[in-house]
């Protein structure tokens, strides 16, 4: 149980152009979705929480007009990189808590997707 | 602001050596701590988590201890096998911060056969 998936795993786009990532909870149900980027050879940092229903909450210096986030049901999140540029290029990692299972202080993560903006 | 740290960076040893990895964090405020496992290019696998009452987690032949009040934690690997090999992250939960994850630089561990 506890399954978090992204899709699509690798992407590769033009400079400019949106991409969406989705990230779905497949056993339980997520009011809480968190998105994460990381950088070669560097720590996972958060870009923003996203609460179904509501909107998203952005840590300091992530740019929410660029990095829109969508928590329109319980299992579904999506982050959507507007006019990406290279300096976008990254991993994307999700992960979700179980709000209604015994393991929610547990957050589980998505296996992630590497974006690549030429 | 809470930080993490995780030392050291790097660790290559010998297939079958008993290791410690560290972690530490600047305020004690926090819900829980977890330690992940990450392969290169993969997502993360939750390995062990202990709640801020708790001082130590067991799975197999990994062990994670918690000192809240000095603001450390660490992950013992016994009897180290080349599977093994992977990098190891700590991330802390802060007290009341909607149950974001504040995370470590992490430890690239790499057991020799």
């Amino acid at each position: 149980g506890a399954v978090v998936s992204q899709h699509p795993s690798r992407v590769i786009c033009k400079s400019g152009t949106s991409v969406k990532i989705e990230c779905r909870s497949l056993d339980f149900q997520a009011t809480t979705m968190f998105w994460y980027r990381q950088f070669p050879k560097q720590s996972l940092m958060l870009m923003a929480t996203s609460n179904e229903g509501s909107k998203a909450t952005y840590e300091q210096g992530v740019e929410k007009d660029k990095f829109l986030i969508n928590h329109a049901s319980l299992t579904l999140s999506t982050l959507t990189v507007t006019s990406a540029h290279p300096e976008d290029s990254s991993f994307y990692i999700c992960s979700a808590r179980d709000q209604g299972g015994l393991l929610y202080n547990e957050q589980f993560f998505g296996p992630g997707t590497r974006l690549t903006v030429l | 602001k809470q930080e993490v740290t995780q030392i050291p960076a790097a660790l290559s040893v010998p297939e079958g050596e008993n290791l410690v990895l560290n972690c530490s964090f600047t305020d004690s405020a926090i819900y829980n701590l977890q330690w992940f496992r990450q392969d290169p290019g993969k997502g993360l696998t939750s390995l062990l988590l202990i709640q801020s009452s708790q001082r130590e987690q067991t799975s197999g032949r990994l062990n994670a201890s918690l000192d809240k009040s000095s603001g450390r934690s660490t992950l013992y690997i016994a009897a180290s096998q080349p599977g093994d090999s992977a990098t190891y992250l700590c991330a802390v939960r802060p007290d009341n911060q909607g149950g974001k994850l504040i995370f470590g630089q992490g430890t690239e561990l790499s057991v020799k056969p």
